[in-house]
């Protein structure tokens, strides 16, 4: 199984902060790579696909970039609702897997 | 406006079971392929399987091999995901999500919540 690790596991940020998430696979996954914001007691909301391909409808502020095994997810400007747990998903193969999440904290 | 809606909240006692559905609208059933997920309380979400809606074709994961169905009523638009021998440790929220383009989750149901207790 492809095993994601994503780091840090948290983080504390202020509105209007530049903040980069990464993520890292234990091998290639090309570009099947994808990121999901989950607001508490929410479904998680997809927001990049294919590693750098913003979702219909999500703010530009979100952008993704790499290719293999080395992902990142930027915000260029954190805003209120952005407070939450991110998760990258590796859909190259099965078993699907997802990291570990990310918890965006308020500072 | 594509939308998943899934069944309510269940409780179960272990060994039991439980069928949760997940019915779908706007767009076209047999176009894409459903996929259940588990998420337990403050843990990182696991994919269960899937069903190709069009044919019927399942894949499920090794982890609940034995263990979990994924059906489907195309005339009713819906997705069934059955899981049997419930353990505590199956206590959970239950998703099933649309797989879209490179195969993102690009849809979501609300979750269906199952405790598993005695």
């Amino acid at each position: 199984d492809i095993q994601m690790t994503q780091s840090p596991s948290s983080l504390s940020a202020s509105v209007g902060d530049r903040v980069t998430i990464t993520c890292r696979a234990t091998q290639t996954v090309s570009r099947y790579l994808n990121w999901y914001r989950q607001k508490p007691g929410e479904a998680p909301e997809l927001l990049i696909y294919a590693a750098s391909t913003l979702q219909s409808g999500v703010p530009s502020r979100f952008s993704g970039s790499g290719s293999g095994t080395d992902f990142t997810l930027t915000i260029s400007s954190v805003q209120p609702e952005d407070f939450a747990t991110y998760f990258c998903q590796q859909s190259f193969t099965t078993p699907i897997t997802f990291g570990q999440g990310t918890r965006l904290e308020i500072k | 406006q594509v939308r998943l809606i899934q069944s309510g909240a269940e409780v179960r006692k272990p060994g039991a079971s439980v069928k949760i559905s997940c019915k779908t609208s706007g767009y076209t059933f047999t176009t894409y392929t459903l996929y259940w997920v588990r998420q337990a309380p403050g843990q990182r979400p696991e994919w269960m399987g899937w069903i190709n809606a069009a044919n019927g074709d399942t894949k499920y994961s090794q982890r609940f091999q034995g263990r979990v169905t994924i059906t489907t009523d195309t005339s009713a638009y819906t997705a069934y995901l059955e899981l049997s021998g419930l353990r505590s440790d199956d206590t959970a929220t239950f998703y099933c999500a649309r797989a879209g383009t490179w195969d993102a989750f690009d849809v979501w149901g609300q979750g269906t919540v199952v405790t598993v207790s005695s």
